[in-house]
């Protein structure tokens, strides 16, 4: 268990929907990581927040967003879904404290799109 | 960062050294060489990492060339869980986090 928790586990849901994927990374880790794997991608790197604040941005399309809150949760909302989008998401943390910033995944949130 | 390049898939016999091989030929000074593993669709599974020095934990132990272009992972005594990518990723580190560059990965078949 990484201590990463990631909600909900799958999620089935028509094209044209919204969907909020939900991250609770390992206790006091400031960053968040978002990936998606998708089968003929690999994992992607999609975007990192530390602290509340955007920190870098890979290949995250315009549809979808993410934010940090306070209590150092994560949400990536996806918009506008398209069949194209189901995928694994997964989340990820770190802190330079406790691991000097080693990255922790999550089990993923497996979204399919029909 | 660097990129890596590693063989697509290898196999081990169940019970032998597993023997992992990556090459970073345009490996920076402040960038560490990382090892994960994602087993069939899992969250990839952070296995060690290092700078320069050789390093062992329980799961694996990893050789840096003293030149630091290429590294092996080695898993000492290979189980059937242990099936799984294997992937090698170099990485500057700082107190913000920096995100891994996934590639393909390593597709280690281990056999009984």
């Amino acid at each position: 268990d990484s201590g990463v928790t990631q909600t909900p586990k799958h999620l089935i849901t028509a094209t044209g929907q919204r969907v909020t994927l939900r991250c609770s990374p390992r206790s006091g880790d400031l960053s968040v990581y978002w990936y998606q794997q998708s089968l003929d991608q690999g994992l992607q790197f999609l975007i990192q927040y530390y602290n509340g604040e955007e920190r870098a941005k890979g290949n995250i399309l315009e549809r979808f967003s993410a934010q940090q809150f306070p209590d150092l949760h994560s949400e990536l909302n996806l918009s506008s879904l398209e069949l194209g989008d189901s995928a694994l998401y997964f989340c990820a943390s770190s802190s330079w404290v406790d691991s000097g910033n080693t990255i922790y995944f999550g089990e993923g949130s497996w979204l399919t799109v029909v | 960062d660097a990129k890596t390049t590693q063989p697509p898939s290898m196999d081990c016999a169940e019970g032998r050294a597993a023997n992992l091989p990556c090459n970073h030929s345009t490996i920076s000074g402040n960038e560490y060489v990382y090892w994960y593993r994602q087993i069939h669709s899992q969250g990839p599974q952070y296995i060690i990492h290092g700078l320069k020095n050789n390093e062992t934990n329980e799961m694996a132990s990893l050789i840096i060339t003293e030149d630091r272009k290429s590294s092996t992972l080695i898993l000492p005594h290979a189980t059937l869980r242990d099936t799984a990518v294997y992937y090698c990723i170099v990485r500057v580190v700082n107190n913000a986090g920096n995100m891994l560059t996934f590639g393909g990965g390593t597709r280690l078949m281990v056999k009984p």
